[in-house]
């Protein structure tokens, strides 16, 4: 069975520049999450959907979107980029139950 | 605020000691808290969950223990590995696949 697969996985902007990640999860599974990685701020949750509906929504602000396609594929979007969003983007799906499994991340690095 | 922390950022333990690796977390209305093990370049990997109910589970060469009153989560690693050498994270849930996680313990093994 095929893992979570992010891409790409790596990326480098310029500020103020949009860019949009893309996250196929595992077969069958119908919830994805979105996190990010900074050595500063740990692990932090985006949001999350299920069934291409946004379920739960973490405190990021409005540049940060996402949604959800009918095969469960999940995209997130950040607009106006800033040198903070440089992070590791993290995806990961779950079949709704407590296991969640992640993908290897998008390196995103924002000049 | 949203906060699961860690007592310490590094721990070093010899090959085929026991490691334990400890959590406090913030909300008392988490269901299931986890463990995830996360290698270099890799997306975290579920190690084992706890349901709020349970004071303890076990696992192969893990054990996780909770302690509702002071809310504290800990993992206990039986026989360290080299491969056991990762940062490990815990997590709670915080609702609808939500999960909030610790900064994070770098765990070490001497040969």
């Amino acid at each position: 069975k095929a893992g979570v697969t992010q891409t790409p996985r790596y990326l480098i902007k310029t500020r103020g520049q949009q860019v949009t990640l893309s996250c196929s999860p595992i077969s069958g599974h119908r919830s994805v999450s979105w996190y990010q990685q900074t050595p500063g701020q740990g692990l932090q949750f985006l949001f999350e959907y299920f069934s291409e509906t946004q379920r739960n929504k973490g405190n990021f602000p409005g540049r940060f979107s996402g949604r959800q396609f009918s095969n469960s594929r999940s995209e997130m979007n950040v607009s106006t980029l800033e040198l903070g969003d440089s992070a590791l983007y993290l995806c990961a799906s779950s079949s709704n139950t407590i296991e969640a499994f992640f993908g290897q991340g998008t390196r995103l690095t924002v000049v | 605020g949203e906060s699961v922390g860690l007592h310490l950022p590094t721990l070093s333990v010899q090959e085929g000691d026991n490691s334990i690796i400890n959590c406090a977390y913030s909300n008392s209305a988490s269901d299931y808290f986890i463990w995830y093990k996360q290698e270099s370049g890799k997306g975290p990997q579920f190690i084992i969950d706890i349901r709020s109910n349970m004071d303890k589970r076990q696992g192969q060469r893990v054990t996780v223990l909770l302690n509702k009153t002071v809310k504290h989560l800990s993992l206990q690693i039986a026989a360290t590995q080299p491969g056991d050498s990762a940062v490990y994270f815990c997590a709670e849930n915080w609702g609808a696949q939500k999960l909030v996680f610790g900064q994070g313990t770098r765990l070490t093994i001497n040969p």
